[in-house]
């Protein structure tokens, strides 16, 4: 079975860029959640989404930062523009209709941003 | 403000001996929780949970343990193995979307 599909899977770009990471969750999942994991705060949520509807999105940093998900199959996140500070691997992960389920992660962007 | 509390940054361990991790946490209306494994340039990948109504639940050689009334919880792995040399997450839900807390992380190395 796939499991949650990341790309790209590293992303280097100079600051003032737009960066758009992308998501494609396990099938048949209907919550999908974007994380960062940075050295100083560790894995913190971003944004989540149910049945493609954005639920909580008090984790994402600035207005810089967006999120959305036009379908069951695809979500993307998007900083515009992006700086150094944004720097840190991004995590897709997605989980069953089932209450306590547990999620599935993706491999990860890492992104560097100079 | 830190919810989920792994206060042992790392752990050292003899393969075939026990290791034992630790999480504490703050809120109670946590009732679901999880592990994690985490190699290098990797996702976290689902190891073992338990629901609030329980307080040990086993898969194999991962055994997690909760203790509600001193908001604690703990993995063991026996026996262990160099593949189990990782980061291990601890993580709460208390919310019907499933919003997941994770601690800092404890990096495992099981040495020969």
């Amino acid at each position: 079975d796939a499991g949650v599909i990341q790309s790209p899977r590293h992303e280097v770009t100079e600051m003032g860029q737009e960066v758009t990471l992308r998501c494609k969750p396990i099938s048949g999942h209907n919550s999908l959640f974007w994380y960062r994991q940075t050295m100083m705060r560790g894995l913190e949520l971003l944004i989540y989404f149910n049945n493609n509807v954005p639920i909580d999105d008090s984790g994402m940093p600035e207005d810089r930062f967006s999120a959305k998900m036009p379908n069951a199959s695809f979500s993307t996140l998007k900083i515009q523009p992006s700086e150094p500070r944004d720097s840190a691997v991004y995590f897709c992960a997605s989980s069953g209709q089932v209450s306590n389920q547990p999620q599935h992660f993706g491999d990860g962007t890492r992104l560097s941003i100079l | 403000d830190q919810q989920v509390k792994q206060n042992s940054p790392s752990l050292s361990v003899q393969e075939g001996r026990i290791s034992i991790l630790n999480c504490d946490y703050t809120n109670s209306m946590f009732d679901y929780f999880l592990w994690y494994k985490k190699y290098p340039a990797e996702g976290p990948t689902f190891l073992i949970s338990i629901s609030s109504i329980k307080d040990k639940n086993e898969d194999g050689r991962f055994t997690v343990f909760l203790n509600k009334s001193a908001k604690h919880l703990s993995l063991h792995i026996v026996p262990s193995q160099p593949g189990d040399s990782a980061v291990y997450f601890c993580a709460a839900s208390g919310d019907s979307w499933g919003k997941l807390q994770f601690g800092a992380g404890t990096q495992v190395v099981v040495t020969p």
